[in-house]
């Protein structure tokens, strides 16, 4: 079985300055991918950002990047330039590689605040 | 906006209601899902929906009935909850091909009384 662990119940930082959530993963699996969702007070839970697996290259979304490392399984997610609206909670998932729907794994969240 | 809709966005019922929950998606996806999510805590699976077939249930009570009469839409039927059913349902879509994010929904804030 696979299972997602984020380390940092929550986590504040100034508006415009950088915050960087951890998300680490178990699994045996060699194909899959990763994803970060934000799910702000207005509970809708939104995509940030997906990686694949089999890609090397470090995903990115505007003000939003991952550092992947496969090796250690780890899955961590930077902002940048925080906004008053990045606000919210985030849940790092995981799913492996499928014909489709394939659930998703999530962790357990980090509740990040955006202070002015 | 969220391509996937969800109604009624507020439920209370009492423990010997019945009520249905309803999700619609008009992106063609043919993989939907429910999840169940408590304050604090990340969405817990229920059931995933493959073509219309149930394909996923994660041994959820049978007071929870869902449906899917066709491939834009998903119910979940409620019957003689209980009070820990309370909680945030969320539902969800993808393609059931291959790689595809999933999709949510705003959710049903559910109270049982």
């Amino acid at each position: 079985a696979q299972t997602v662990t984020q380390s940092q119940p929550e986590m504040s930082v100034q508006e415009a300055e950088t915050v960087t959530l951890s998300c680490t993963y178990d699994t045996s699996e060699s194909n899959y991918y990763l994803f970060w969702y934000k799910q702000p007070p207005s509970r809708q839970m939104i995509l940030v950002i997906r990686q694949e697996a089999y890609k090397q290259q470090n995903a990115t979304e505007n003000r939003f990047s991952v550092n992947f490392q496969k090796a250690a399984k780890s899955f961590s997610l930077k902002i940048s330039d925080s906004q008053l609206g990045d606000t919210a909670m985030y849940f790092c998932a995981f799913m492996k590689q499928n014909s489709g729907n394939t659930p998703l794994v999530f962790g357990k969240g980090t509740r990040l605040s955006v202070i002015a | 906006d969220t391509e996937v809709t969800q109604t009624p966005k507020h439920l209370v019922m009492g423990m010997t209601n019945k009520k249905s929950l309803k999700c619609e998606q008009h992106m063609g996806h043919r993989a939907m899902y429910w999840y169940k999510q408590k304050a604090k805590k990340p969405p817990e699976l229920m059931f995933v929906y493959s073509y219309e077939k149930l394909s996923i249930n994660e041994s959820v009570p049978s007071r929870f009935s869902p449906e899917c009469p066709n491939s834009s839409l998903l119910n979940l039927h409620l019957h003689a909850l209980q009070p820990e059913d309370s909680a945030l349902y969320l539902c969800a879509s993808s393609r059931d091909r291959g790689y595809q994010p999933q999709h949510f929904g705003d959710g049903t804030r559910l109270s049982i009384l």
